[in-house]
This record gives structure tokens, sequence and C-alpha cells, in this order.
């Protein structure tokens, strides 16, 4: 089973409107941490938020918001107030147990923002 | 502060040939890692340093790819024997390491070296 599943490989969004990412993630160890990754056309790979399997409270940095549902094993990321430059590709990953540091990644999601 | 620098940016090689990638990581960071983006793909897990030690190197696609890192710093992946499939941007990574139960070490990405074999 894949380990971290992104159902959409694109998405479009008006500017300035809100959009969901979708991550849905595989894991039968008790702690783990969630990231979201932006990849521009110029191929960096920059980190934009992370979720601990422990944390209560869902994940704020700036526009972006981790909306974590435990149960569900899901970690969908909501960007507001889209901008031009968030078109790019996102990669949500997972990193299993405390002591294992390896990312396993999800295929991506491309997401054009439109003007 | 200087981030994580790959080298060569891009390398174009023939079938059969060798080749080597280097990473040079934030400057104190003793995590490092390798990773492949096949294209269109998201990343693959290859090798982990901690230190100077490879831990995990479940990732490695087969003995033709090794890796090593000296003085805790600069890493250098090896591809023996290119073939055609081993064409994808190879990225490199680095995090500081804490000890510290459920705490995150973000990975901080090089720019990627391009390889294409012909």
């Amino acid at each position: 089973a894949q380990k971290i599943t992104q159902t959409q490989p694109g998405m479009f969004v008006q500017e300035k409107e809100a959009v969901t990412l979708d991550c849905t993630y595989d894991t039968s160890d008790p702690s783990y941490g969630l990231f979201w990754y932006k990849q521009p056309s110029s191929g960096e790979m920059i980190f934009l938020i992370y979720q601990g399997s422990y944390d209560q409270q869902n994940a704020t940095e700036g526009r972006y918001s981790l909306n974590f549902q435990k149960a569900r094993k899901s970690a969908n990321l909501v960007i507001s107030a889209s901008q031009l430059g968030d078109s790019a590709m996102y990669f949500c990953a997972m990193r299993e147990g405390d002591s294992n540091y390896k990312l396993t990644f999800g295929k991506g999601t491309l997401l054009t923002v439109n003007p | 502060g200087a981030g994580v620098s790959q080298s060569p940016s891009n390398k174009v090689t023939e079938k059969g040939k060798d080749v080597e990638l280097r990473c040079d990581p934030i400057s104190g960071h003793t995590a490092l890692y390798w990773y492949r983006q096949r294209l269109g793909q998201g990343l693959e897990f290859l090798i982990y340093f901690q230190g100077n030690s490879a831990p995990d190197k479940s990732g490695l696609p087969s003995d033709r790819f090794s890796a090593e890192r000296t003085g805790e710093s600069v890493s250098t992946l090896t591809i023996q024997r290119t073939q055609q499939e081993d064409s994808a941007v190879y990225l490199c990574a680095s995090s500081l390491v804490s000890i510290a139960d459920s705490s995150y070490n973000e990975q901080f990405f090089g720019p990627g070296t391009r390889l294409t074999v012909l």
C-alpha cells in the first residue's frame, strides 16, 4: 500500500481564493510527522508546514494551515488567499517513528493559480 | 547563511560511464539525505547519513549506487555503469538532529543535480 497518497494530480484556483490539497497517509507507528513541501518550476524543495502525530492543534504557518484528521489519516494542506506565486508542485511527506528521519513522499499535486 | 549546495547542477553522460554527484550540507547539520526524483514523480529516499555513517541505505536501488560522507560534511553519491533509467534529479538534504522525542528536523534541500544518461 502507498504510504502517502495525493489523489489530485492537478488543481486550479483563482487568485485570492482558498484551496485544499489532499493527503492521506498509512502508518502503524503511533509517532510520526507529516510535512508539506512546495516545489516551484525552478526545482528547489521549500518546506511549508509540519504536523506531529501528538500535536493537539492543527499547524498553521501564515497562509498555510494543515487540516489534520488523525482518525481518517488525512493531512490536507489549506492555502488561503492564493497568490500567483503559489503555482507549483506540492508534496506531502511523512516521517515514521521518533528515530527514523527518512521522509516518504507522495506523488505531488500541481497547483495552478489563475489571475 | 549558505544553504545546501550541489554540484554539478547538470550532468549528461553516456550509458555505462560512472558519475559522481556532490553535496555540501549546511554547516553544523549532522544528518544528510539523498533522494531521487524521476520526471513527474515524488522524491524517492536513497540513503541517510548520521555523521559519517549511513544507518539507512535501504533506498539504494542497486549495487551500482554508493555514497560516502567525510568529515561530517561533504557527501558524494556515485553511480557506476550508468543506465538510462538512472536519469533523474538527485536531491540532497541536510538537517540538525534532535534527540528530543516527537521533535521534527526540517530537511533543507539543495537545488539538485539533473542527471541525463544517453
